[in-house]
């Protein structure tokens, strides 16, 4: 299957700084990414879907001046959590599709942690 | 909003035995995928599908649309099959996600 790469792995932060994740579509065009968020047993649970070129579409309950995601190429896709709480601590996933949302490739992850 | 429904929650088989995970869901859907997710976090899609039965080396995925029921087998289970399954079924261009089902496989 097509490889989806994340960056970074894992990150430590302080209260009220900004980070940003990376999702990466490596060998294919990724018409629409996801991004997903996982808190310790708990299912996965979709943030907002973005398209290239187009102004994310987020979820209820996900703020979106909280989490910016830029989707400005095929390959790349961006979240941004500003300001980050310590109860933004969690599991970042991102997933790309191509024409077929159905068809996701998923990410390894990003993990976050926010003291 | 579709509920999906995992069981069992929890599962621990010793090597070799064959394996049924079942995943149940509300409405309808486009797809059904089958993922696996090691304890490091990263998620391997296994299956996607919208009927019949599919099959990959020790697993098979296998699903009823009229149901809205799939199951998960893997035969002659190994110790590195131990990891948590999670059944998402799409509707409406999105994903929804089941708990998951954690399976021990003991050597």
């Amino acid at each position: 299957g097509a490889v989806v790469s994340q960056h970074p792995s894992r990150v430590i932060c302080k209260s009220g700084t900004s980070v940003k994740i990376e999702c990466r579509s490596l060998d294919f065009q990724a018409t629409t990414m996801f991004w997903y968020r996982q808190f310790p047993k708990k299912s996965l649970m979709l943030m907002a879907t973005s398209n290239e070129g187009s102004k994310a579409t987020y979820e209820q309950g996900v703020e979106k001046d909280k989490f910016l995601i830029n989707h400005a190429s095929l390959t790349l896709s961006t979240l941004t959590v500003t300001s980050a709480h310590p109860e933004d601590s969690s599991f970042y996933i991102c997933s790309a599709s191509g024409r077929a949302w159905e068809t996701q490739y998923f990410g390894p992850g990003t993990r976050l942690l926010v003291l | 909003k579709n509920e999906v429904e995992q069981s069992p929650q929890n599962l621990t088989a010793q090597e070799g035995e064959f394996i049924t995970i079942n995943c149940s869901y509300s409405v309808g859907i486009s797809a059904l995928h089958w993922l696996q997710q090691h304890p490091g976090g990263g998620i391997v899609s296994l299956f996607m599908l919208s009927s019949g039965k599919k099959k990959h080396g020790r697993l098979i995925a296998t699903i009823n649309i009229q149901e809205k029921h799939s199951s998960l087998h893997i035969t002659a289970s190994h110790p590195r099959d131990s990891a948590v399954y999670i059944c998402a079924v799409g509707s409406n261009y999105k994903l929804t996600f089941g708990k998951g089902t954690l399976l021990t496989v003991n050597p």
